[in-house]
């Protein structure tokens, strides 16, 4: 079964450091997504990508984060400066079509920490 | 999107079927429902998706009634490593919607 692969799985970090999540999303989806959960609460939506460029973003996704698409198969999320609260699950995630059709299909996550 | 209601946490025993039942009275017409669950420190997984009357795969079955109000998630005959977080999403299967949102789920525990 085709899967998302995330790296790292865990990345500790200095308040104000940069960091970069990778991903490779299944390779004939069209459309890229990343969420992220604090522990213990919900997997909130942080943005999502297509055909080169964000098409939605939540009001957790300032001017800290960016995402790029590198090459034809990398999809990365970017933390410019991170604080303590950024500490969570991050989850990639592809889908072949918009919206929900045919359902997401979600990496296992990078936990960072930020400290 | 619709909003979705469902119970907290549930808990039930090793062997039994379980139903989790969520409700969305604001449904749209072109709304679908899915159903995902998240173990522990992983993503969330897609469980199963439907749009009327039942659905099944090899891992649950879907019932919606024909007011499509509701719909009922059914696990036949769980086990230990049900236990998880589930949740139910209603939005439009088409390209209108870019993302899916989260509410925050069942807690299913299932006990020996």
């Amino acid at each position: 079964e085709p899967e998302v692969t995330q790296t790292p799985s865990h990345q500790v970090t200095q308040m104000g450091q940069e960091v970069i999540l990778r991903c490779v999303p299944i390779s004939n989806h069209l459309y890229f997504y990343w969420y992220r959960q604090i522990l213990g609460q919900k997997v909130e939506f942080l943005v999502s990508f297509y055909n080169n460029e964000i098409s939605e973003k939540s009001e957790i996704f300032d001017d800290q984060f960016s995402v790029e698409r590198p090459d034809g198969s990398n999809f990365t999320l970017k933390i410019r400066s991170t604080k303590l609260e950024d500490s969570a699950m991050y989850f990639c995630a592809s889908s072949e079509g918009g919206g929900q059709g045919g359902g997401y299909t979600f990496g296992s996550g990078t936990r960072l920490t930020v400290v | 999107l619709a909003k979705t209601t469902q119970p907290i946490s549930m808990d039930s025993y090793e062997g039994q079927e379980v139903n989790i039942t969520c409700s969305h009275n604001n449904i749209a017409t072109n709304d679908y429902i899915t159903w995902y669950q998240q173990f522990p420190s992983q993503g969330p997984r897609f469980i199963i998706q439907g749009y009327k009357t039942k659905v099944t795969n090899e891992v649950a079955s879907l019932f919606i009634p024909a007011d499509r109000k509701s719909s009922t998630l059914s696990l036949p005959r769980v086990s230990l490593s049900d236990t998880a977080v589930y949740y139910c999403l209603v939005g439009d299967k088409g390209s209108s919607a870019s993302k899916i949102i989260f509410g925050s789920g069942t807690r299913l525990s299932i006990r020996p």
